[in-house]
């Protein structure tokens, strides 16, 4: 069974870049799409953007502007860049696979991570 | 985008009882070329991620207790949980993924009576 995990600094400060890397076991990164989302404290489920494992990407249009995801097929990782954070972005992030046969439907989750902006 | 937007907010059911969470989306999410609602159902305890639960608006996903079943095409749906469990508790949320960007409502908190 697929396992993820995500990594990264669980402390940001506003302006700079939240960087977080999510490292799949279990199962190969090909032929899947790989997406994030994330969840503010005490709120809901926001998608940020998927990759599928050729390097095609899809961003939310209100991330776009400041929003990297890039997949590592050699490492089984994929990755978020997000970059000027404000407090607003403060959330827990997770990542998750997309079923096999359509984008969109997110059956495995990682365990998720917390980042904080502040300064 | 789509919204989503559930209701209701909360709901408190007595244990054995069914609980019904609607889901209704801003345009439909019902694909005519293969007849499929593009919409699923998650379960989110606390301190958990979620839980995928159905698919394709009634599609249960594998391991998945029968006691919850999906319903609906179109606009509307809903998520129906017979005879609630205590491991029952938790919030649910409808998602869309007819188009992007996949938009999720605001979330149902279920609890026992």
């Amino acid at each position: 069974q697929v396992q993820l995990q995500e990594s990264g600094p669980g402390l940001v400060k506003p302006s700079e870049t939240l960087s977080l890397t999510c490292s799949v076991s279990g199962g190969s990164i090909s032929s899947y799409y790989w997406s994030w989302i994330r969840q503010p404290p005490g709120k809901g489920l926001e998608w940020i953007g998927y990759i599928y494992y050729t390097g095609i990407t899809n961003y939310n249009p209100s991330l776009k502007s400041r929003l990297t995801i890039s997949v590592d097929t050699s490492k089984n990782q994929f990755s978020l860049k997000l970059n000027s954070v404000t407090a607003a972005d403060t959330a827990v992030y997770y990542c998750a696979r997309d079923r096999y046969d359509v984008s969109g439907i997110f059956e495995s989750w990682g365990q998720g991570t917390l980042v904080t902006v502040s300064s | 985008d789509i919204v989503m937007t559930q209701s209701p907010d909360s709901l408190a059911v007595s244990l054995g009882e069914t609980a019904t969470i609607n889901c209704k989306s801003s345009q439909s999410v019902l694909y005519s070329s293969n007849n499929k609602n593009y919409l699923a159902w998650y379960q989110q305890k606390p301190g958990q991620p979620p839980k995928l639960l159905i698919y394709w608006a009634s599609t249960r996903e594998s391991g998945v207790p029968d006691r919850f079943s999906g319903s609906g095409t179109g606009t509307d749906f809903t998520l129906t949980i017979s005879s609630l469990q205590a491991e029952d508790v938790a919030v649910y949320y409808c998602q869309q993924y007819y188009n992007a960007p996949r938009t999720f409502g605001q979330g149902t908190r279920v609890e026992v009576k």
